[in-house]
């Protein structure tokens, strides 16, 4: 069984400082993992995923996050917000079938409201 | 199309009334799924197709959820006797393959069992 927890429902920042949201999974199985964003009036888009490769993950508009086993933590990181970022933020993780394979399959977690100040 | 397409945007039915959404996955892409996701909740897995047949639809939560693709493309999700439990945002999302995990969504139908 896979599970997700996004630390904090919402999360206000300045223009300008650090984006931090904090997301712990867990798994029973080496994970996949994503984070999605969701614009107002749009689709979830994928910002980024781990799948076992490097451990630091770069996404699109100046995102990343890092995959730390140890604190069973993702968590996501923009050194500096823009108001555009203003967002919905989810992390999810993916299921696996009977061979291994990673799929669409995802597990989400209840998701962070990012606010960003001028 | 350009993207994944889901009609209608809103839907508002009464309990106890059937009713059929439908999702237009982006083009070539073989692999869609339904997720629900209610106010305050994460998506919620609900269905996954690989061309015509249901691989995985051990999220639906009861009888009265079906879902259709039967051309490999279009799928519909039909609810039968709705509750007002069902009311959410139901997302399709589609992927070029069954080994992708890059999911593209659709905007969602909001429904809404009064």
């Amino acid at each position: 069984a896979q599970s997700v927890t996004q630390l904090g429902s919402h999360v206000s920042v300045s223009e300008g400082a650090l984006v931090l949201l904090r997301c712990n999974y867990s798994s029973s199985v080496p994970p996949y993992l994503f984070w999605y964003v969701q614009y107002p009036n749009q689709g979830l888009q994928l910002l980024l995923k781990y799948t076992s490769a490097a451990t630091l993950v770069k996404g699109i508009n100046g995102f990343e996050a890092e995959f730390k086993k140890s604190e069973t933590s993702f968590h996501l990181t923009k050194p500096s917000a823009h108001m555009s970022d203003a967002a919905e933020y989810f992390c999810a993780v993916s299921a696996r079938n009977a061979g291994g394979t990673s799929y669409g399959k995802l597990t989400f977690g209840q998701g962070t409201i990012l606010t960003v100040h001028p | 199309g350009a993207g994944v397409s889901q009609t209608p945007s809103n839907k508002v039915t009464e309990k106890g009334k059937y009713v059929e959404l439908r999702c237009d996955p982006i083009s070539g892409h073989t692999a869609l799924y339904w997720y629900r996701q209610s106010l305050g909740q994460g998506p919620e897995f609900l269905i996954y197709f690989q061309g015509t047949g249901a691989a995985d639809d051990s999220g639906l939560p009861n009888d009265r959820f079906f879902a259709v693709r039967p051309e490999g493309s279009v799928s519909t999700l039909k609810i039968q006797r709705t509750e007002r439990g069902d009311s959410a945002v139901y997302l399709c999302a589609s992927s070029l393959s069954r080994v992708d995990e890059k999911l593209f969504f659709g905007s969602g139908t909001q429904l809404s069992v009064l």
